[in-house]
């Protein structure tokens, strides 16, 4: 089975930060990778599909990027609204759909 | 609007089981591959199981295998969830979204969640 990592697990930041959060697989998943942000009590909601695709209505300071065995996502301007938990997850094995264990974004 | 809706969670001993259900609106629900997934209370999401649009391909994760069976019913724009045998690890809040291939699989629409309980 496909495992996923994130790294840091938790990071304080700053509103105006530049924030950088890292996905790693176990093996390659070509661009097969979504972002997702959950806040508190809710529903996670996708940002990112494809590793860099940005999801209709998604603000472009959210960014993807990797392929492979190594992912970003980069939030380029932290907004009091950003603050949150974000998880990865790898769609390459139609039979597992496995999430990373989630970064959560405070404020500082 | 696009809307999932799950229902069915409650509190069950251990061993018991369970009906989830999720129903869709505001999109073609047959046309589409869906899933379950769940989160333990203050961990991250699991995913648990996924049923292709017309229910012929589904997958389990190892933790809910033989004991999950999903199913969807797409004259009634629903999706299921029955649990049995189930253990305290499976208290979570159960999540259905919905997978957008054009997404590359992203889960582009999720419910509110319904949650789940075992404990004696």
């Amino acid at each position: 089975d496909i495992q996923m990592t994130q790294s840091p697990s938790s990071v304080s930041a700053s509103v105006g930060d530049r924030v950088t959060i890292t996905c790693r697989a176990s093996q390659g998943i070509s661009s097969w990778l979504a972002w997702y942000q959950q806040k508190p009590g809710k529903a996670p909601k996708l940002l990112i599909y494809a590793a860099s695709s940005l999801q209709s209505g998604v603000p472009s300071r959210f960014s993807g990027s990797g392929s492979g065995t190594d992912f970003t996502l980069t939030i380029s301007s932290l907004q009091p609204e950003d603050f949150a938990t974000y998880y990865c997850q790898q769609a390459n094995s139609f039979r597992i759909f496995t999430f990373g264990p989630g970064t959560k974004v405070d404020i500082k | 609007q696009v809307q999932l809706v799950e229902s069915g969670g409650g509190l069950v001993k251990p061993g018991g089981s369970l009906r989830l259900s999720c129903a869709a609106s505001g999109f073609t629900f047959s046309d589409y591959y869906m899933s379950w997934i769940r989160q333990a209370p203050g961990k991250g999401l699991e995913w648990v199981s996924y049923i292709s649009s017309s229910g012929s391909t589904i997958y389990y994760a190892d933790s809910v295998k033989g004991r999950f069976t999903i199913s969807r019913d797409n004259a009634k724009n629903s999706l299921y969830l029955q649990m049995n045998s189930l253990r305290a690890e499976d208290t979570a809040v159960y999540y259905c979204a919905r997978e957008n291939i054009a997404l590359y699989y992203g889960m582009d629409v999720w419910g509110q969640g319904t949650t789940v309980t075992v404990s004696s």
